[in-house]
C-alpha cells in the first residue's frame, strides 16, 4: 500500500516566523507535490519535484520554497509566514508516467 | 495550458437516487483524467482513471466514468448513491506529453447524500 506521511497534522504559527512542513514517501516515486485547499479554490499545486535535488515551481509559488533532500523526502517551506498562507497543505507522490497520486493526510496550518 | 473546470460547487441527492458529477478540461492534447474522492479530514483517495480505450471506465464502489473527447468532458456516474458517498469530489488531469506531469485539478463538488 502506497504512503505519504506529512508531519505536523497541524501548526499554529506567528506572522513572520519559519515553518517547514515535512512528508515522507515509502512508494519509492519519483514525483512529489505539494498543494494547498482552500474554499473556492480547491487544490492549487505550490511545487514539485522530479527526483532528489530537483524542485520546480507549480502554479502558485510566491512565499514557499522546497526541498527535495532524498527520494523519500519532499518539505515545503515558509520562510516569512503570512496570514493568508493560513491553509490545508497536501503532499503526494506518483509514478512518472501514468499519474496517479498518493496522498498525505494534510497538515492544517494557522498563522496568526 | 491544461484547466479543469467543475461547474457545480455542491450537489445535493437522495440516497439512492442517481448521480453525475460533471466535469470539462482545456488541453493542447488529450490528458490523463482522473476522479478522485476526499472524505473529512483526510487526503484524497483515486476513484478511477482513464488514458485510452473505452471511454467508459469503472472506478471504485459502483461509481463510473464517460470520456468525451468531442466535448472535453469527463462525467463521474453513480447509479444508486448511498449516505457513504458524501464526501468531495475532484476531477484532475495531467498532460500525456512532454515526459513531465504536471496535474491540475477542478474546484471540487461538494456530494451531500440525504437519508
Amino acid at each position: 500500500e502506497a504512503a505519504v506521511t506529512q508531519s505536523p497534522r497541524n501548526k499554529v504559527a506567528v506572522t513572520g516566523g519559519k515553518v517547514t512542513l515535512s512528508c515522507n514517501q515509502t512508494n519509492n516515486h519519483n514525483n512529489m507535490y505539494w498543494y494547498r485547499q482552500d474554499t473556492g479554490h480547491g487544490l492549487r499545486l505550490i511545487h514539485y519535484s522530479y527526483g532528489a535535488g530537483s524542485t520546480e515551481k507549480g502554479d502558485i509559488p510566491d512565499g514557499y520554497k522546497a526541498s527535495r533532500p532524498s527520494q523519500e523526502n519532499f518539505s515545503l517551506i515558509l520562510e516569512l509566514a503570512t496570514p493568508s498562507q493560513t491553509s490545508v497543505y497536501f503532499c503526494a507522490s506518483g509514478e512518472s508516467g501514468a499519474e496517479t497520486l498518493y496522498f498525505g493526510s494534510g497538515t492544517r496550518l494557522t498563522v496568526l | 495550458a491544461q484547466s479543469v473546470t467543475q461547474p457545480d460547487a455542491r450537489v445535493t441527492v437522495s440516497e439512492g437516487a442517481s448521480l453525475q458529477l460533471r466535469c470539462k478540461y482545456s488541453s493542447s492534447v488529450t490528458p490523463y483524467l482522473f476522479w478522485y474522492v476526499q472524505y473529512p479530514r483526510q487526503g484524497l483517495q483515486l476513484l478511477l482513471k482513464y488514458y485510452s480505450g473505452d471511454p467508459v471506465v469503472q472506478g471504485v464502489n459502483g461509481f463510473e466514468a464517460e470520456f468525451s473527447k468531442s466535448n472535453s468532458s469527463f462525467h463521474l456516474r453513480k447509479a444508486s448513491v448511498h449516505w457513504s458517498d458524501s464526501a468531495v469530489y475532484f476531477c484532475a488531469v495531467s498532460l500525456t506529453s512532454g515526459g513531465n506531469y504536471k496535474p491540475t485539478f477542478g474546484k471540487g463538488t461538494s456530494l451531500v447524500v440525504h437519508p
